[in-house]
């Protein structure tokens, strides 16, 4: 069965710089989240969407952005990029039950 | 504060044994979620449960919820080296939507071969 397809896996930026994170969340699914989980941490919810809405919102930097789009799939672009935002960054999604994660996508500031 | 704190942090057992870990939360929920991470990789979703159900089964999972006690716990029964991994609960936020899901700070838990 599909999963949840995020890209890149692996990203390494420069401070400053912008990156921005593609997910592609199970067909159907109407909900997407966004997760930051940092060496060692607990994942934090960033963001989600509901039906293309955003829905709900967590600590998430003014920095960071996110939408999804017609075809349901989510970008999270992360601006002026610092070394704190070095990190896993998770997308996951669901219609009714758990969420289904991606792989993540393993963002290195240097 | 966290809504979920997993306890142990960390446990270490020899295969064959079984592990339990214990989950705690502050508010309302409709469900409680067990995820599974392996080092560096995605959450796996292992079991659901729901406000109404007390006990759920899976393979060698079994997940109790106490309501009453705001507490879930995660038993794996005949652990396996490959268990190996952090365990983490998870619940929605409190309007009952999976719009946010909010997790604990995990269990480590290694099985030894």
């Amino acid at each position: 069965a599909a999963g949840v397809i995020q890209s890149p896996r692996h990203l390494i930026k420069e401070k400053r710089e912008t990156a921005t994170l593609k997910c592609y969340p199970i067909p159907r699914h109407d909900t997407v989240y966004w997760y930051q989980q940092g060496p060692g941490q607990d994942p934090q919810f960033l963001i989600s969407f509901y039906e293309k809405m955003q829905s709900d919102k967590g600590s998430i930097p003014d920095r960071f952005s996110a939408q999804q789009f017609s075809d349901y799939h989510s970008e999270l672009n992360m601006s002026s990029l610092e070394l704190g935002d070095s990190a896993l960054y998770f997308c996951a999604s669901s219609l009714v039950g758990g969420a289904t994660f991606g792989s993540g996508t393993r963002l290195t500031v240097v | 504060s966290q809504q979920g704190e997993e306890d142990p942090q960390a446990l270490s057992i020899q295969e064959g044994e079984n592990a339990t870990m214990n989950c705690s939360y502050k508010t309302s929920i409709n469900n409680l979620q067990w995820y599974r991470q392996n080092s560096g990789r995605g959450l796996v979703h292992l079991i659901l449960i729901r406000s109404n159900e007390r006990e759920k089964h899976s393979g060698r999972l079994r997940v109790t919820l106490d309501t009453s006690k705001k507490s879930s716990s995660l038993l794996i029964t005949a652990s396996r080296a490959a268990d190996t991994a952090s365990y983490f609960c998870a619940t929605p936020n409190s309007g009952g939507s999976n719009y946010k899901l909010t997790f604990g700070k995990g269990t480590l838990l290694t099985v030894n071969p």
